[in-house]
């Protein structure tokens, strides 16, 4: 079993809606977790950031870790053309590097 | 502010050539890593740095090497290229992944693609 699983998808949404993007993982040792924003063709770049467990929001966006569950999710409300992209969640304990999902493709249509 | 910077942006080798990625970043990071990213596997990590002169390996290390000389630049060889080393290659750097509430960003460059005939 891979550490990070998280569902390719492609998953395609109408303009507004909400979107769920869930991840994995098996290390219960994980501290950080982190979703990844990549639109085609460029490096990935930082979304949202979450030291242990518990909800974060940034905007139309919301971070959540279950670490009882290893299971971590990210929320898109209103969701936007300009939200397609791959989103892939990332997580590590202290004194690591980050391990990655494989991405899920999201595509929102207007 | 340059980021995280990759040299080149697009290389094509044939089999059995050698080549050096270049990655250099000015944000006195700490920690530097090399994935890889292939379609339907994700991120993989390489080789990764936690600081100048140390290296480590990651989760697919064969047929590559790396140096971290100094501490800006982390450079990934590969000593004779494969068809199977085919795939884009991401360079990151972070202020480290360490201590309890530090922030454990990766910063990315923009990818090299290459490819292996």
């Amino acid at each position: 079993q891979k550490e990070v699983e998280q569902d390719p998808g492609p998953l395609s949404v109408p303009e507004g809606a909400i979107v769920s993007l869930n991840c994995t993982y098996s290390n219960s040792a994980f501290q950080y977790f982190m979703w990844y924003r990549q639109y085609s063709r460029k490096g990935p770049e930082l979304l949202m950031y979450t030291y242990s467990s518990g909800n974060k929001e940034d905007g139309r966006f919301t971070a959540q870790v279950d670490k009882s569950s290893k299971y971590i999710s990210l929320f898109i409300r209103d969701s936007q053309p300009s939200d397609s992209a791959t989103y892939l969640c990332a997580m590590n304990q202290a004194g690591t590097a980050l391990i990655f999902g494989k991405g899920t493709t999201l595509s929102v249509s207007s | 502010n340059a980021g995280v910077t990759q040299t080149p942006k697009f290389r094509v080798l044939k089999t059995g050539q050698s080549m050096t990625l270049l990655c250099a970043q000015d944000m006195n990071h700490e920690y530097m890593y090399w994935y890889r990213q292939d379609p339907g596997m994700g991120l993989r990590l390489i080789h990764y740095s936690v600081g100048e002169g140390t290296t480590a390996k990651g989760e697919v290390p064969d047929g590559y090497n790396v140096s971290r000389l100094k501490k800006q630049n982390f450079l990934l060889g590969l000593e004779s290229a494969a068809p199977s080393q085919t795939s884009v290659y991401f360079c990151a750097s972070s202020y480290s992944s360490g201590a309890a509430g530090m922030n454990t960003e990766a910063f990315f460059g923009q990818g090299t693609r290459l490819t292996v005939v």
